[in-house]
């Protein structure tokens, strides 16, 4: 078990470009959350997965914003059109079922828009 | 909706003082409570949780008990090290829900001087 893993740690894009991010979550973990952390502030929820299913999406995730996890293992996040707003460290949980619940968090993806 | 408010920051200690950070919530129904920690150049680490009134989480010396009457779980250390310098994050999680996602507050930043 090597815990939740984000790839990449660091990207650096143009203004209106697309990314896609990474989360391998730990193996035995079903559920899934990528939240969103800007400078000063704490982790904000973004979206949930149970196994493959999207079952929560927030008001912070624009229609630019996607998600997937196909087969209930990784998951990408993809923004699109990228604008400097999107400049945030983009975090990936992961946690088993039952309550109460303990997620494991990744290292995160800092994203830098210029 | 959920929010978790914590004491504003940062905070500066020396070396072995006491220290108590405030965190007070706003939940419906009887969510569990958590201590994220983050760690320069770290992911989030789970540091302690509660999940019924009364209950009292502890680990590396932190403590902090569920206070239902107060809605709140401050964070107290009876002597900080150097090595607790970090962001610390109160959170809190619905235990009813197919979704636990967290909320979190803003975060707190400490730094102890030797």
């Amino acid at each position: 078990d090597t815990g939740v893993s984000q790839d990449p740690r660091h990207k650096i894009t143009k203004r209106g470009q697309n990314v896609t991010f990474r989360c391998d979550p730990i193996s035995e973990h079903n559920r899934l959350y990528w939240y969103r952390q800007t400078l000063g502030q704490g982790p904000e929820f973004l979206t949930y997965f149970q196994n493959e299913a999207q079952l929560e999406k927030s008001r912070l995730l624009s229609d630019r914003f996607s998600a997937e996890r196909p087969k209930g293992s990784f998951s990408t996040l993809e923004i699109q059109r990228t604008e400097q707003g999107d400049s945030a460290m983009y975090l990936c949980a992961s946690s088993s079922d039952g309550g109460p619940v303990k997620a494991f968090f990744g290292q995160g993806t800092r994203l830098t828009v210029v | 909706g959920n929010s978790v408010t914590q004491m504003e920051g940062p905070v500066t200690l020396s070396e072995e003082a006491f220290l108590t950070i405030n965190c007070t919530y706003t939940a419906t129904g009887y969510p569990s409570l958590f201590w994220y920690v983050q760690y320069p150049g770290e992911g989030l680490q789970l540091l302690l949780k509660a999940t019924k009134a009364d209950d009292k989480g502890s680990n590396k010396g932190f403590e902090a008990t569920y206070r239902k009457e107060t809605t709140s779980f401050h964070l107290e250390k009876g002597s900080v090290q150097v090595s607790d310098s970090a962001v610390y994050f109160c959170a809190l999680s619905p235990l009813s829900g197919a979704n636990s996602k967290l909320t979190f507050g803003k975060g707190i930043t400490l730094s102890v001087r030797p």
